[in-house]
């Protein structure tokens, strides 16, 4: 059975950073891209960012502008998600989830990031 | 980056009926592989999402026959028959033919 855990949320000043990590456990790990996507509070899910299965390639949604970095570490079966420079806009819950043929297969619950003085 | 319009945004609909769900890209979701990145996934409140449909019309293992997925180039449709109380939520059309991949606004579907 497929499971992703979401870890590293929590609550944190703004212009501050957080990394997130998302442990993939029953799946074939290094062989699929991984994914992350966030949805803000009463809103749709927003892309954020994908790594390939061995990290040679990233993509970024637009508009995070080099705020964000994604990593995986294929013998530990998890990937990460450095977030810097956060402000109000970032506050929501993350998921990470796997990449089948352009489309996100397994996801995890999800961990909540609040951005608040 | 590709957008994607989902219609209606609110779906009320009596259990047993059919519902459809468009989905508008603002261009070609045709891959240079030939293929075509569309899928559907619906979320209960307070849960992840659960992917439906990928590939257009490609049902994922476990997913009842009451949803069909169709369409081409920019538009595609979700459709439900025989609706079951299971089946309220939120549902999202996403596209994974171009980086960055990208969701309709989701589309609310509730018992009247």
């Amino acid at each position: 059975q497929v499971q992703l855990v979401e870890s590293g949320g929590g609550v944190v000043q703004p212009g501050g950073s957080l990394r997130l990590s998302c442990e993939v456990s029953g799946f074939g790990f290094g062989g699929y891209g991984m994914s992350w996507v966030r949805q803000g509070p009463g809103k749709g899910l927003d892309w954020l960012t994908m790594i390939s299965p061995d990290g040679s390639a990233k993509h970024f949604k637009d508009s995070l502008k080099g705020r964000f970095r994604i990593s995986r570490d294929n013998f530990r079966n998890t990937h990460f998600l450095q977030m810097d420079t956060l402000n109000a806009d970032d506050t929501a819950m993350y998921f990470c989830a796997t990449q089948g043929r352009g489309f996100l297969e397994f996801w995890g619950q999800g961990v909540q990031v609040t951005v608040s003085s | 980056e590709i957008v994607l319009t989902q219609t209606p945004l609110s779906s009320p609909v009596t259990l047993g009926q059919s519902a459809s769900i468009s989905c508008r890209s603002s261009q070609s979701l045709v891959h240079a592989d030939g293929n075509t990145y569309m899928s559907w996934l619906h979320q209960r409140p307070g849960q992840p999402p659960r992917v439906l449909i990928e590939g257009i019309s490609n049902r994922l293992s476990g997913v009842p026959d009451r949803f069909s997925g169709s369409g081409a180039g920019t538009d595609f449709t979700l459709r439900i028959t025989r609706v079951e109380p299971e089946d309220v939520g939120v549902y999202f059309c996403m596209q994974g033919t171009q980086f960055p991949w990208s969701f309709g606004q989701g589309t609310k579907v509730e018992i009247k």
